[in-house]
């Protein structure tokens, strides 16, 4: 019930394509979903984050959109780039624990 | 603003001593740092929970005699890889939330090569 599921493993995009990165999560008392972006050798950096009450989130290239009923989220990258290949990380939490549990990441590979 | 830094980068240690790691949020308070471990290729494992004053709370299976934690102010957390051994070489993550917020900023890393 703790468990996020992340899919795809890896993704290969062409540069100005859309990459969309789609997560699970069973959890009802979830209630703040971050994207972390990891580059080799480097820590997590946060990307987007949303919180149930809303559908979407927007920030430049990057849309989270949640889907409570369902109980999934997704990261949309717009006109991606090849400074965009890295793992993308979803992520869940609750107010009452704060610890974060992570999906098993999805690496992005985009072609010039 | 929200900055986590890690200190060192990466360390190289002989097999039976042991290495510290420090965690530092720059320009915030952070009542709350958590420490993780992330092997090649796969998703960040938590260990340990620590807050500000506190004893660190561990995860599952993880060896509190081993990785010991001390957080001594809003700004500081340290972990320390105590008998290093091979199979402890990792990559070590810490990041730190802000006081009353959910969002946690994570530090750029530590490599540990246990020879």
């Amino acid at each position: 019930q703790q468990q996020v599921k992340q899919s795809p493993q890896s993704l290969i995009v062409q540069k100005g394509g859309i990459s969309i990165i789609n997560c699970a999560y069973e959890n009802t008392a979830f209630d703040y979903f971050p994207w972390y972006q990891q580059f080799p050798g480097k820590g997590p950096a946060l990307l987007i984050a949303i919180r149930p009450d809303v559908s979407e989130k927007k920030e430049g290239r990057f849309t989270i959109s949640f889907n409570k009923s369902a109980k999934q989220f997704s990261l949309h990258i717009m006109d991606s780039q090849p400074g965009d290949s890295a793992t993308y990380f979803c992520a869940a939490t609750s107010g009452n624990t704060g610890k974060l549990i992570f999906g098993q990441g999805t690496t992005l590979q985009v072609k010039p | 603003g929200a900055v986590v830094s890690q200190h060192p980068s990466w360390v190289i240690c002989k097999s039976g001593t042991s290495v510290k790691i420090e965690c530092r949020s720059l320009d915030f308070q952070a009542t709350t740092m958590f420490w993780y471990r992330q092997f090649p290729k796969q998703s960040l494992m938590l260990m340990a929970t620590s807050n500000e004053g506190s004893k660190a709370t561990y995860e599952q299976g993880v060896e509190k005699d081993k990785f010991l934690i001390n957080h001594a102010s809003l700004t500081l957390s340290t972990l320390t890889v105590t008998s290093a051994h091979p199979e402890d070489s990792s990559f070590y993550i810490c990041s730190a939330s802000l006081i009353r917020a959910n969002t946690q900023y994570f530090g750029p890393g530590t490599r540990l090569t246990v020879l």
